[in-house]
């Protein structure tokens, strides 16, 4: 009963790292997303995919890359981290012919 | 993007009726939503409810949609504390690739 599994859960970085969080769903969805959520300001949309190969940019993509590899897997890597990128990421994921997305448990990533 | 607009805050006695409140955009959002996050975890559907719906009930939820006025709501009857958490619409317009998120209300419930 995997469903959406995110990992870290938690992660401190240094200014100027890079890192990856990584998503991997068992349902063989379609669709992935990569969310954010800062406080007050709800959800806001990084990246997302429709299918292994293809990815697109969400309302927030600057300072962020993801590949997808295959349809199980939606990493999303942060080159040079900044204080900025401070935030809870969410993975979520949707089956093509469904019509609600199904979110991870979240990962806590702070920059200093 | 689209604007989904929610109040930040509401805090209800244990046990009386929380509405908790949405605009959005998007008039040709085909399902709006309703999503719960309790502390310290991701997203959990609650409800959602067609378009062409003005209403949908499903035990203690109440889900009411005005079309016209774009408006969305949420009423949970007799509140309780475990209902204490962050309540996100969303809309999903087109039935396209993206989905729409507000802010998020935080539901306190007192006992």
């Amino acid at each position: 009963n995997a469903g959406v599994t995110q990992t870290p859960k938690f992660r401190i970085l240094k200014i100027g790292q890079s890192m990856t969080l990584q998503c991997t769903q068992d349902m063989n969805h379609n669709y992935m997303y990569w969310y954010r959520q800062d406080p007050g300001m709800g959800l806001k949309l990084i990246y997302y995919s429709v299918g292994a190969g293809i990815t697109d940019k969400g309302e927030v993509p600057n300072g962020y890359n993801v590949s997808r590899s295959t349809t199980e897997d939606f990493p999303l890597r942060l080159e040079l981290a900044a204080p900025s990128q401070t935030s809870v990421y969410f993975c979520a994921s949707r089956p093509q012919s469904g019509n609600t997305i199904y979110f991870g448990e979240g990962s806590w990533l702070t920059v200093v | 993007g689209e604007d989904v607009e929610q109040s930040l805050f509401l805090s209800v006695r244990e046990g009386d009726s929380s509405v908790i409140n949405c605009t959005y955009t998007d008039s040709s959002s085909t399902y709006l939503y309703w999503y719960k996050q309790e502390p310290g975890a991701g997203l959990q559907l609650l409800t959602y409810i067609f378009s062409n719906m003005d209403m949908k009930q499903d035990q203690r939820l109440t889900v009411l949609l005005n079309k016209k006025d774009k408006h969305l709501s949420l009423r949970i009857a007799d509140t309780q504390t475990g209902d204490s958490a962050i309540y996100f619409c969303a809309e999903n317009p087109n039935t396209g690739n993206q989905f729409y998120f507000g802010t998020g209300t935080s539901l306190t419930v007192i006992p």
